[in-house]
């Protein structure tokens, strides 16, 4: 099953808003990573945030967690057109004696000019 | 630049046609890893290498297998495509183990089957 669920599916907004993304889990983490991803490419690192973080910013993007709610939420700040893109949250998870990052479902997000 | 490099970038196979996707890194990372995505969803882990240690998702069908002839080159063999495999086929590399790791991906493999 999933670890990390997004809210919301889809998000359309205009140059220069800020966009919110939201992500739940599910079990404890030491982690939760954000990625994005353009049409047809491969994912792109964004942001890593710690268990014993709260809030991290990178740039024009700032994430927040809060593991008492198991959630996570990414904002996206002044946005632009070139923004446009798939956004996922993964958390890691440790099986057996080997690590492996969960994708949760993404958010779409379309900025339009 | 160092990087993470797939090929072919698209794939054509017909249905029960072995099909092997290559995967190549700059980078010396220890971990790589082969993800399938499908339209709209989330990438979904097929099995990953620490080193040379193989570890399979259990879900993952026997169909798909892969190698590791050295800390460069992954491959991911398909042994009888069928038309659910069609997806994208991305792989990734991390230093260490993903609990405090950044992943690096390549470009992707869309992977067609007729």
């Amino acid at each position: 099953s999933q670890q990390g669920e997004e809210d919301p599916q889809a998000l359309s907004i205009q140059e220069g808003e800020n966009a919110t993304m939201n992500c739940s889990y599910k079990t404890s983490i030491n982690n939760l990573q954000w990625y994005r991803q353009n049409s047809g490419r491969g994912l792109v690192h964004l942001i890593l945030i710690r268990s014993n973080e709260r809030e991290k910013h990178s740039g024009r993007l700032r994430v927040t967690l809060d593991t008492s709610k198991k959630s996570s939420s990414l904002l996206i700040t002044a946005s632009r057109a070139a923004d446009t893109a798939s956004y996922f949250c993964a958390t890691d998870a440790k099986k057996d004696s080997s690590y492996k990052l969960i994708f949760g479902s993404g958010t779409r997000l379309l900025v339009r000019p | 630049d160092a990087m993470v490099i797939q090929n072919p970038r698209y794939q054509v196979t017909q249905f029960g046609k072995p099909v092997t996707l290559s995967c190549s890194q700059t980078l010396n990372h220890n971990v790589m890893y082969w993800y399938q995505q499908k339209s709209s969803q989330a990438p979904k882990l097929l099995f990953h290498y620490y080193d040379k240690d193989f570890n399979n998702e259990a879900d993952t069908p026997d169909n798909f297998q892969s190698r590791r002839p050295n800390t460069s080159f992954c491959f991911l063999d398909i042994r009888s495509p069928g038309l659910g495999d069609a997806a994208m086929y991305l792989c990734a590399t991390s230093r260490d183990h993903p609990t405090y790791n950044e992943q690096f991906f390549g470009p992707g493999t869309r992977l067609t089957v007729l």
